[in-house]
């Protein structure tokens, strides 16, 4: 069935480095991706989106590239602080605004 | 940005007892809400569609006898755990749609069953 997926369950950064999150989809159709972040214990949290017809999109600190040819997305987080130590999950905006979560990446930054 | 609310924050109950979770969407109305499930460690998995003034509609595999859900208004839904089990400890998150299709989620419910 369709899925989106991560390569790296975790990722470990120093204080000050950018880090870089990536998410495979395989659903060729999909147009519209977000990323969120989740806390421990919380609910997730929008970080940013993309539509299909964009390559790049840019917030406060964050990022996001999506590679079509390759249906391939990256969170790009700048200056990576101790609280964005988080899991980070893509996800794919189903029909009807259904969506479908990627496996999730769990960054620690350490100080 | 919406707010969401989910409530209980936290439930503990006992095997075979049910368990009824809320979600209020606080400022704007939401013909459609969605509730997911969450194992430790895991990703968020979609259980099912919350339609205000119909039945809800299930993925696969979720059966729908055991998690009663319940959209009565345009700021509520509710999800019923029946008969619960240890196996049903989980954290369980739901989201409500705006009318510009934007997703809110609540807090989440983390279920203990003992």
């Amino acid at each position: 069935g369709e899925s989106v997926g991560l390569h790296l369950p975790t990722l470990s950064v120093q204080e000050g480095d950018n880090s870089i999150i990536n998410c495979a989809y395989s659903n060729s159709a999909s147009d519209y991706f977000i990323w969120y972040k989740q806390e421990s214990g919380k609910g997730p949290q929008f970080i940013i989106d993309i539509r299909s017809n964009m390559d790049k999109r840019q917030g406060q600190r964050v990022t996001v590239l999506l590679n079509k040819t390759v249906k391939h997305l990256s969170l790009q987080i700048a200056a990576t602080q101790p609280g964005d130590s988080a899991v980070y999950f893509c996800a794919e905006n189903n029909q009807g605004g259904k969506l479908i979560f990627g496996q999730g990446t769990e960054l620690s930054v350490k100080p | 940005g919406a707010v969401v609310s989910q409530h209980p924050s936290r439930v503990i109950c006992k095997s075979g007892t049910s368990v009824k979770i809320e979600c209020r969407s606080l400022d704007f109305q939401a013909t459609t809400m969605f509730w997911y499930r969450q194992f430790p460690k895991q990703s968020l998995m979609l259980m099912a569609t919350s339609n205000e003034g119909s039945k809800a509609t299930y993925e696969q595999g979720v059966e729908k006898d055991k998690f009663l859900i319940n959209h009565a208004s345009l700021t509520l839904s509710t999800l019923t755990v029946t008969s619960a089990h240890p196996e049903d400890s989980s954290f369980y998150i739901c989201s409500a749609l705006s009318l510009n299709t934007e997703a809110f989620f609540g807090q989440g419910t983390r279920l203990t069953v003992v």
